[in-house]
This record gives structure tokens, sequence and C-alpha cells, in this order.
């Protein structure tokens, strides 16, 4: 079946522009992570979603960036402003959920975003 | 609060020499572990995961790891390495706390030569 899509999957701003990244989960999966790929700090874990639960937003490392998850399946994560240091590779995962721990997450090709 | 450590950034090995890249973790719960491959400009993919039910794991494309608590300890293995391999490898942990956020490692680069 098909994966996790993710769109644009590259993306250049220019510094102070608002950004929209989307994710596509593989139907059915309940829970929805998004991830940041950079070479000063590797993966990073960024917002959590878990059926009608309330996001984990603890990853987030500012409030110019947000989330949201629409009727259960596609994410959109918005960065506000955008800076130098937001350039990265975004990565969107999903999982079947509701298991706890152990939970297979199945990875999107992520979104290169370049703020120049 | 959990931890990985990847010793090696790069790891250089010739084809078909045997695979070693090296995970230690730190958990104040049973962890569940996994390895994670990610070829260029593409996705990250599972190639195994510990999940409690058998120490040693087999995955895919002939990895296995083994779960060493005593160590705290999740090395991946490999007998022979092919050229096919090169790529980064990340390790993960998650706890059992009631959802599974990946804790990731910094990656070691395998290098194959032939």
């Amino acid at each position: 079946g098909a994966g996790v899509s993710q769109s644009p999957s590259n993306k250049v701003t220019e510094k102070g522009k608002d950004v929209e990244l989307r994710c596509d989960p593989i139907s059915g999966h309940t829970a929805l992570y998004w991830y940041r790929q950079s070479l000063g700090q590797g993966l990073e874990f960024l917002i959590y979603f878990q059926g009608n639960s309330a996001p984990d937003k603890s990853g987030l490392p500012s409030d110019r960036f947000s989330a949201e998850r629409t009727g259960g399946s596609v994410s959109t994560l918005t960065i506000q402003r955008t800076q130098q240091e937001d350039s990265a590779v975004y990565l969107c995962a999903s999982s079947p959920g509701g298991t706890g721990g152990g939970d297979t997450q199945y990875f999107g090709p992520g979104t290169r975003l370049t703020v120049l | 609060a959990q931890s990985v450590t990847q010793l090696g950034s790069h790891v250089s090995v010739s084809e078909g020499a045997l695979v070693l890249l090296r995970c230690n973790y730190s958990s104040s719960v049973p962890p569940y572990l996994f390895w994670y491959v990610q070829y260029p400009n593409q996705g990250l993919q599972l190639l195994l995961k510990y999940t409690s039910a058998a120490t040693l794991v087999k995955g895919i494309n002939g990895f296995e790891a083994e779960f060493k608590k005593s160590e705290t300890s999740f090395h991946l293995t490999k007998p022979s390495a092919h050229m096919s391999d090169a790529a980064e490898y990340f390790c993960a942990v998650s706890g059992n706390s009631g959802y599974s956020t990946l804790t990731f490692g910094k990656g070691t680069m395998l290098l194959v030569s032939p």
C-alpha cells in the first residue's frame, strides 16, 4: 500500500517568510509524528498526534512552529517568520498507534527546507 | 529521560567483511529499541526492533542486533557487507509510558569499499 508522503520535497524560502509543510500518513494510522533532521542536531522530535488526544508539542523549538492535523489524517507543519537555523529536513512518520511503546513508525521521504 | 549513544560517526569496511555498528542506550524503563537505515535523499527505513520477545533480533537485508541489558547495548551486525549497505544507520529508543516518540542517536555512516 501507499506509504507516508510529504510535500513539497524541497522548499527554498527567504528569511522571515512563513512556510507550510504537508504530511499524508498511511491510511488507518492514528499516530503521526514530526521530526527535524539537521547536521548539527541530528534527528529531533518536534510534535506528536495520537487520535483525538491533545498533541504533544514538547519538542517544538519555538512558538514560531505549529502543527495541526485535520480529520485525524493529513497534518501541516507551519513555521512562521523563518530563520536560517530552521534549514533542515523535516520528516513525518505515522504508526498504527494505541499500543504504547514499541509501535513501529513509518517515515516519509522528508521535506528539505532551505532558508536564505 | 532516554538517550542513545552511537559510537563512531563513520565506519568503514571492505565488501564481504563483518559490519558492527555500536549503540548504547539509557532508559529508566524497559526500552523498545530500533535500528533504522537512511539511504541518500530518502526517509528512514526500519531494519529491526527489539520489543522484549527475544534478545537476538533479526531484521531485513541480513542485519541482526542483540539486546544486552547488562551492557545497555543494542549493537547492529551483519556477517558480510555488501556495497548496497552503504548508508547512514540510526539507533533509537522509545519508552513504554503510553506513546512511542523515538529518541535517536547521532547516526553512523557506513562506508563499504570494494
